[in-house]
């Protein structure tokens, strides 16, 4: 499966919003990109999926280019709970839908 | 709400021992999938299972195999722990749109 890059860290403050954006050049044409967002001591857990252009729904949104070797997750408004790791990874959307997961990028998020 | 359960938490074993990791999901889902979460080295896919009876290697599959005989759970099998496989494991199940659904965790410690 194709590898994700992503920071390894982001420092924000309360009520911006945050944008990571995920490499990943080697995209196959049967991949979606998934996040996952995960607390210390528990696993992850899924924030949203796309395959191209934006995807909303209530908690972020991520943008595709169309040539879909990146991706950005953003997040508004964040708050100190949302101080975790985010996983960019890729989906293959037949074979169970095995994913890889990358390093992740530890978000935290000061008052 | 979809839930992943994990028959321990917390696991001490002998090295040498033969160490068994019990998960279950409740909702019907496909698949289901084991994962190891090592400081610095993010999750790491161990084995998936697509169907009753059907397992696939993943990234790191050597030192590990497991067994699925009902849809429901998903078992992975030590048959020789050693030091080395001192770990968070992670169990996941996931339907036909691929999210994947994460269990609480099994620390297990091999000494």
């Amino acid at each position: 499966l194709a590898k994700t890059t992503q920071p390894i860290s982001m420092d924000s403050y309360e009520g911006q919003e945050v944008n990571i954006t995920c490499s990943h050049n080697n995209i196959a044409t049967n991949d979606y990109i998934t996040w996952y967002q995960q607390f210390p001591s528990q696993g992850p857990r899924f924030i949203i999926q796309g395959y191209k252009t934006k995807v909303t729904n209530e908690v972020a949104s991520l943008f595709i280019p169309a040539d879909r070797k990146s991706s950005t997750l953003s997040l508004p408004r964040v708050s100190l709970s949302d101080t975790a790791v985010y996983y960019c990874l890729l989906t293959y959307n037949t074979n169970a839908g095995k994913s890889t997961f990358g390093d992740g990028t530890t978000l935290t998020v000061k008052p | 709400d979809v839930k992943v359960t994990q028959s321990s938490r917390y696991l001490v074993k002998r090295t040498g021992e033969k160490v068994f990791l019990e998960c279950v999901q409740d909702m019907d889902h496909e698949n289901m999938f084991w994962y190891r979460q090592d400081p610095g080295l993010g999750l790491r896919l161990i084995y998936f299972s697509y169907d009753v009876k059907m397992k696939e290697k993943g990234d790191i599959p050597e030192g590990y195999s497991v067994s699925r005989e009902k849809k429901e759970r998903f078992s992975l099998i030590l048959e020789s722990a050693s030091t080395n496989q001192t770990s968070m494991y992670l169990c996941a199940s996931s339907s036909y749109n691929y999210e994947q659904y994460f269990g609480p965790g099994t620390r297990l410690t091999v000494t």
